[in-house]
């Protein structure tokens, strides 16, 4: 089926430093989201973007974070600078609509960040 | 709040018994959200099992089913056979407005022969 390929699977960083996240989306799908999942929590939505914009964002998408997909090239989250409690696994998903009534997300396996 | 509560695992049961794995939401935000159940397989990413977008209906698939219960706000998922291979982490999750997603936290499934 289709697949979401995300870069790194793990990332190892110091405190203040800023990382990118890589999400290469299914490839005719035009809403793309982030959540975030901390070690024995549930998993929980970031934001969402479509056409070049931010739809939706959470109270966890602090000011920090940014997402953007340049060119219709990776969809990116960037954390810049970084902090402890961003520790986490980042999941990517891509729909090819958006809207309350399908569902049909499709997910990566997830970057795993680790900020020391 | 929104929030989603499932059976807490690891959930192990042997090859073709039957299965339940429990699911209660809490929907504040609104009416009538529509449900999943997802699944990840060992390395793969999370994926879609079923969903079903209407109170009282049921969904199925692969064998799965769960039914959306308004007045107990339940979704629970159903087997009557699992298989080895039903061997993952299964979550059920609600849709809030623009594909928002709210998960549980997650259940663990281990069949074993």
């Amino acid at each position: 089926g289709p697949k979401v390929l995300q870069i790194p699977s793990h990332q190892i960083i110091d405190m203040g430093q800023m990382v990118t996240l890589n999400c290469d989306p299914v490839s005719n799908h035009l809403y793309f989201y982030w959540y975030k999942q901390i070690l024995g929590q549930q998993m929980e939505f970031l934001v969402n973007f479509y056409n070049g914009k931010v739809m939706e964002k959470s109270k966890l998408f602090k000011d920090q974070f940014s997402v953007e997909r340049p060119d219709g090239s990776y969809f990116t989250l960037k954390i810049q600078p970084t902090a402890l409690e961003d520790s986490a696994v980042y999941f990517c998903a891509s729909s090819l609509y958006g809207g309350q009534d399908t569902g049909q997300l499709y997910f990566g396996e997830g970057s795993k960040l680790t900020v020391l | 709040g929104d929030s989603v509560t499932q059976t807490e695992g690891p959930v192990t049961v042997s090859e073709s018994e039957s299965l339940i794995i429990n699911c209660t939401y809490s929907a504040t935000s609104i009416a009538y959200p529509n449900l999943f159940w997802y699944v990840r397989y060992p390395g793969e990413g999370l994926q879609l099992l079923l969903k079903v977008i209407t109170a009282g209906q049921k969904g199925s698939s692969r064998g799965f089913e769960a039914t959306y219960n308004k007045e107990t706000t339940s979704f629970h998922l159903q087997k009557a056979s699992v298989q080895e291979s039903d061997s993952a982490v299964y979550y059920c999750a609600l849709a809030l407005s623009g594909q928002k997603l709210v998960f549980g936290q997650g259940t663990i499934l281990k069949v074993y022969l």
